[in-house]
């Protein structure tokens, strides 16, 4: 199947740093990547859908300055949590889907971040 | 964005038993998913049903895409310990590669008792 790498797998900033989390398609061009949040024993919040070269489209409730979203390549997206607080604490997932209509959505193995 | 219905919550149950669980939503699908999540990890795809009526098995796993796109099940047969974890439904309203937003059910969380 197609696998989806995330770096770094966890992270512990302090408050007010920046933090950039990646998400690699590692054997398939990824036309559409998307950010979820999941908070414990809850299910995943879609943040954002990204499609390579294009801006992102965010979900309600989601700054996007807040959240800033790169899909440089077809390979490679990444979000960026800037000015963290404690608040942001939460585990992220990214997703990646290809071209075909029947292309599904395969999942990084997310990134925990913990801002102190 | 639409709800999906998701149950039950959580299940207890014994090892070798068989689990069954389901999704509904006021929405029509035209995608269903289901999805495992272990702790700390990211979801993996079980099954993906793309027609309605469709009845689609993955060793131990079975599930169902309801005729009325509004809702899907997922069976297990025969648990096993490592069934243990989070299962998830997700529901996909696009059609087109560029159309691919999902939601997801609440998750039901498994424990399997050897």
């Amino acid at each position: 199947g197609a696998v989806v790498s995330q770096h770094p797998s966890w992270v512990i900033c302090k408050s007010g740093t920046s933090v950039k989390i990646e998400c690699r398609s590692l054997d398939f061009q990824a036309t559409t990547m998307f950010w979820y949040r999941q908070f414990p024993k809850q299910s995943l919040m879609l943040m954002a859908t990204s499609n390579e070269g294009s801006k992102a489209t965010y979900e309600q409730g989601v700054e996007k300055d807040k959240f800033l979203i790169n899909h440089a390549s077809l390979t490679l997206s990444t979000l960026t949590v800037t000015s963290a607080h404690p608040e942001d604490s939460s585990f992220y997932i990214c997703s990646a889907s290809g071209r075909s209509s029947t292309d599904t959505q395969y999942f990084g193995p997310g990134t925990r971040l913990t801002v102190l | 964005g639409q709800q999906l219905n998701q149950s039950p919550q959580s299940m207890f149950i014994q090892e070798g038993e068989d689990v069954s669980m389901n999704c509904t939503s006021s929405s029509i699908f035209n995608t269903w998913l289901w999805y495992k999540q272990d702790p700390g990890e990211g979801p993996v795809l079980l099954i993906a049903l793309y027609k309605a009526g469709e009845l689609t098995s993955n060793g131990r796993l079975t599930a169902q895409f309801g005729i009325t796109r509004k809702d899907s099940f997922l069976n297990i047969s025969a648990s096993i310990p490592s069934d243990v974890g989070i299962y998830f439904c997700a529901g996909r309203r696009g059609l087109g590669y560029n159309n691919n937003d999902m939601r997801f059910g609440a998750g039901t969380r498994l424990t399997v008792k050897p």
